[in-house]
């Protein structure tokens, strides 16, 4: 089950913040967040395992809360290289066609002078 | 540190054609995967390697196969290109277990099939 981005697209000056969230159906063992600039390769950011335990990266940082199946992104006084297109990818378990990432249809940040 | 690399970035092929895009990993790698990202659509898995010689299907295998000789390598092939595979193809690797291992992606594929 793909999980669901939101929003699909957001519009930021420089030095305002943003929130990304990925929600799921399935339990998750695992959230993943990649950014991908055009014409580019996804780049790796975080993973958050099952614990929801809060990461940081920099100004970006991430949160997972098990009981929701939920994951939010979150990027403090953005900057002109965090534009991009942003996926979460999860996994339901640990092993086997499980462990796979799902990643969800991306949410394009677009951050403006 | 080459990382992942992809060779060719771009190929224009025509209906029933064939071809092998090559994806070679330089890290030490046990776990592969194969990508498609069409627009708007994210990134759909079609096969994955657990180690040389073993390879399994992912969500969207239909059309392609894989073989995995060594730890370096991971080609995908098309045997009979139709139009629905106009894609961007990323190879990936990670270290163990994609879970909880961030995964490497080369700079992808650009395949129109015409």
């Amino acid at each position: 089950q793909q999980p669901v981005q939101s929003p699909q697209a957001v519009i930021l000056r420089e030095g305002e913040d943003a929130v990304i969230n990925c929600s799921s159906s399935k339990a998750l063992y695992s959230v993943h967040w990649y950014r991908q600039k055009h014409g580019e390769a996804p780049v790796f950011l975080m993973i958050l395992l099952k614990g929801g335990e809060q990461k940081g990266h920099e100004k970006i940082s991430a949160s997972f809360n098990e009981k929701k199946q939920q994951s939010s992104l979150y990027l403090t006084a953005s900057q002109l290289s965090y534009s991009g297109t942003y996926f979460c990818g999860t996994a339901s378990n640990y092993g086997g066609s499980q462990g796979n990432l799902i990643f969800g249809k991306g949410t394009k940040l677009s951050v403006k002078p | 540190n080459a990382g992942v690399t992809q060779t060719p970035k771009f190929r224009i092929l025509k209906i029933g054609q064939s071809m092998t895009l090559q994806c070679t990993q330089d890290m030490n790698h046990n776990y592969m995967y194969w990508y498609r990202q069409d627009p708007g659509m994210g990134l759909k898995l079609i096969y994955y390697s657990v180690g040389a010689g073993i390879t399994d299907k992912g969500e969207v295998p239909n059309g392609y196969n894989v073989s995995r000789s060594t730890t370096e390598d991971f080609p995908l092939r098309l045997e009979l290109a139709a139009p629905s595979q106009t894609s961007v193809y990323f190879c990936a690797s990670s270290y163990l277990e994609g879970a909880n291992q961030p995964q490497h992606f080369g700079d992808g594929t650009r395949l129109s099939i015409l």
